[in-house]
């Protein structure tokens, strides 16, 4: 599974849109783009995934560059409540094939300030 | 449809004792998985299981076991616990196969103290 870098650690007011940058830089064509985060204390939660077009659920929206060496996932009207560890994690979509599972960095540790 | 049941929610053992954390899903996945997690650091796969009857190793499998005897159910075993693995740990699951796009769905995690 190709590398992530997130930044440690990034701050948003209440109400504004939190963006939330990951590279990816040696992502392969089949490798796809996805978002946890982690609220304290409990289990990650999915948010979104993508391959190369932009995504958007009800969640968040995710970007992904031309390249696909980059991509920013937004949440559009940060609240309290989405304070987190946001997980970028890229990795092909077939499961079963080989060494498995997620592969979880330090992630981005976002803070909404009221 | 509770999702990812992971019981109990919190254990303390002494070095030596051996237990099993339990994990239930109710959504018909294939894939389960085990995962822990030390503080201030991200998860790391235990033992996973792409479909009853069929287990292997993730990244860090010494000193645990796992069956999957069911779809539903993904026991995971201590068989002689070590402070070491004073630990939280998640269990997931997941449909498997490409494009399936529901990611993974985690249970609220077992918090172990081995003392």
């Amino acid at each position: 599974d190709a590398k992530t870098t997130q930044p440690t650690s990034m701050d948003c007011a209440e109400g504004r849109a939190a963006n939330l940058p990951c590279n990816h830089s040696t992502i392969s064509g089949n490798e796809y783009v996805y978002w946890y985060r982690q609220i304290h204390s409990q289990g990650p939660q999915y948010i979104i995934h993508g391959l190369k077009n932009n995504e958007t659920n009800e969640m968040a929206s995710l970007i992904i560059t031309e390249d696909r060496k980059s991509s920013t996932l937004i949440l559009p009207h940060a609240t309290l409540r989405d304070t987190a560890v946001y997980y970028c994690i890229v990795r092909v979509a077939i499961i079963g094939g080989g060494a498995d599972g997620l592969t979880f960095g330090k992630g981005t540790h976002l803070i909404i300030q009221p | 449809n509770a999702g990812v049941t992971q019981t109990p929610k919190f254990q303390v053992l002494k070095t030596g004792q051996s237990m099993t954390l339990q994990c239930a899903q109710d959504m018909n996945h294939e894939y389960m998985s085990w995962y822990r997690q030390d503080p201030g650091m991200g998860l790391r796969l235990i033992h996973y299981s792409v479909g009853a009857g069929i287990t292997d190793q993730g990244e860090v499998p010494n000193g645990y076991n796992v069956s999957r005897s069911t779809t539903e159910d993904f026991p995971l075993r201590l068989l002689s616990a070590a402070p070491s693995q004073t630990s939280v740990y998640f269990c997931a699951s997941s449909y498997s196969g490409l494009g399936q796009g529901h990611g993974y769905t985690f249970g609220s995690g077992t918090r172990l103290t081995v003392v």
